[in-house]
């Protein structure tokens, strides 16, 4: 998985409480992503890096919040998580090589169901 | 209109035969083009990224791009069984810069012995 690790990779919460999701990535890549995955939806943007402490809101940001701090963390948090927040959720890293090209390469993933 | 479309499939094939799978896009803009491969309960897996019209192979994959049709197929050949996977057609704007990816819901397939 490129160099990438999630944490938790299981969990299970209650409606309202905050939770916070970790992506550590060992590549030094600059861009790093968080995309949740649902049944009939694919996998949907929710929020993205371009840097430490830059930051931008992807096409399903509504409920969450990210920082990053060092180049190799990029936190997810659910400020108070809901039942429409059980999903599955992955980070990706991606770095722009010398000719342009730009990949994305995914972590291993988290599932996380809000009861 | 989905912004990128894929045939949810199964698509079934037999060992040893051509598995050909499509995506079209509905933004004119974007430049970079990726196939993931998806096996079930684990992360998308980068397999094949195109940013030009025509074709591009490595191994047994081939991507074929036509920008003008917006369109944008994966063929595999010689399938074997472990190639049964969920295969995800992603697009982009950038070919530089932050990347964002569009996905489509991936298409399912079944490479049969």
């Amino acid at each position: 998985d490129a160099g990438i690790t999630q944490s938790p990779r299981h969990k299970v919460t209650e409606t309202g409480t905050p939770v916070t999701l970790r992506c550590h990535q060992t590549e030094n890549h600059r861009y790093m992503y968080w995309y949740r995955q649902d049944p009939g939806h694919g996998l949907r943007l929710i929020h993205y890096s371009y840097g430490v402490k830059d930051t931008d809101k992807g096409e399903v940001s509504d409920g969450y919040s990210v920082s990053r701090s060092k180049t190799e963390d990029f936190l997810l948090t659910l400020e108070s998580a809901t039942s429409s927040q059980t999903s599955v959720y992955f980070c990706a890293i991606s770095e722009l090589s010398g000719t342009g090209k730009h990949e994305q390469y995914f972590g291993p993933g988290t599932r996380l169901t809000v009861t | 209109q989905k912004e990128v479309e894929q045939n949810s499939g199964p698509l079934s094939v037999p060992e040893g035969a051509i598995a050909s799978l499509n995506c079209t896009y509905s933004d004119r803009g974007s430049q970079s083009f990726f196939w993931y491969r998806q096996y079930s309960g684990k992360s998308p897996e980068l397999i094949m990224s195109i940013y030009s019209n025509g074709d591009k192979e490595d191994g047994r994959f081939t991507a074929q791009l036509n920008k003008a049709s917006q369109y944008v197929s994966l063929l595999i050949r010689d399938s074997q069984p472990s190639d049964s996977a969920t295969y995800l057609c992603a697009v982009s704007r950038g070919q530089g810069g932050g990347n964002k990816l569009t996905f489509g819901t991936g298409t399912q397939l079944k490479v049969e012995l």
